[in-house]
C-alpha cells in the first residue's frame, strides 16, 4: 500500500465553476478525514467518515461544500459556485479508527480559484 | 478555530544547533502528534505521544507529553539542512474522533 493518495494534486479554476477532489485512504483504515489548509495556517478539520457514515462537519463546511463515501473506500469532495476564498490546500487523511492511530496524510490538492 | 497555541512562529538557527518549540491548550487531550510538513506536500507524522508524561524519542528528534495534558515540546538536536520545514503540533481532545493542529513553527536554517 502507498499511503494516502489524492487527485489531482493541482487544480485551477475560474471562480464560479465546480471541483471535485478525490482522497483514495489507506486500504484498511475505516475512517477518512478532509482539512483544508490556507497559506501560514495548520490544517482546520472540514469533515470526517466512518465508513461510509459521515459523523462530522465542520462550520467551515458552506452549503457550496459536500463530501461523500459512497462505498466506505474513497471519498470525494466537491465544492460547488468556487469563490477565491476557496484557493487553499485540500488535504485529506486517514486512520484505523482506534483512536486517532496511523493518522497519515496525503500530498494533498492545491486549489487556485482566479 | 485552531484551539493549540503553538510557538515560535518561525526561528532562524545555525546549523548544529538545538531547537526547541512548544504547544498549549486550555483543553485537555488524549494525544498529542508532532508532524512536518515540506512545501507542497501533505503533514507527515514525526512523534505521537500517546500518554501525560510519555517522553519519546526518533532519530535527533524528542518529544513530551505535558502532565497537565495541556502541552507538549518537541526538540530537535544538531540541527541539520533537511530539517528545514514546518513543524505543527496536533491534538485529540478528550471525547474527539478527530485532531486539530497548531499553526506551525517555521524553521530556517543559516548557511
Amino acid at each position: 500500500d502507498t499511503g494516502v493518495s489524492q487527485n489531482p494534486r493541482h487544480k485551477i479554476t475560474k471562480r464560479g465553476q465546480n471541483v471535485t477532489f478525490r482522497c483514495d485512504p489507506i486500504s484498511e483504515h475505516n475512517r477518512l478525514y478532509w482539512y483544508r489548509q490556507t497559506l501560514g495556517q495548520g490544517p482546520e478539520f472540514l469533515t470526517y467518515f466512518q465508513n461510509e457514515a459521515q459523523l462530522e462537519k465542520s462550520r467551515l463546511l458552506s452549503d457550496r461544500f459536500s463530501a461523500e463515501r459512497p462505498k466506505g473506500s474513497f471519498s470525494t469532495l466537491e465544492i460547488q459556485r468556487t469563490e477565491q476564498g476557496d484557493s487553499a490546500m485540500y488535504l485529506c487523511a486517514s486512520s484505523t479508527g482506534q483512536g486517532v492511530y496511523g493518522y497519515t496524510f496525503g500530498s494533498g490538492t492545491r486549489l487556485t480559484v482566479v | 478555530g485552531q484551539q493549540l497555541n503553538q510557538s515560535p512562529q518561525s526561528m532562524f538557527i545555525q546549523e548544529g544547533e538545538d531547537v526547541s518549540m512548544n504547544c498549549t491548550s486550555s483543553s485537555i487531550f488524549n494525544t498529542w502528534l508532532w508532524y512536518k510538513q515540506d512545501p507542497g506536500e501533505g503533514p507527515v507524522l514525526l512523534i505521537a505521544l500517546y500518554k501525560a508524561g510519555e517522553l519519546t524519542s526518533n532519530g535527533r528528534l524528542t518529544a513530551q507529553f505535558g502532565i497537565t495534558r495541556k502541552d507538549s515540546f518537541l526538540n530537535i538536536s544538531a540541527s541539520i539542512p533537511s530539517d528545514v520545514g514546518i513543524y505543527f503540533c496536533a491534538g485529540q481532545r478528550i471525547g474527539d474522533d478527530k485532531i486539530i493542529f497548531g499553526k506551525g513553527t517555521r524553521l530556517h536554517i543559516l548557511p
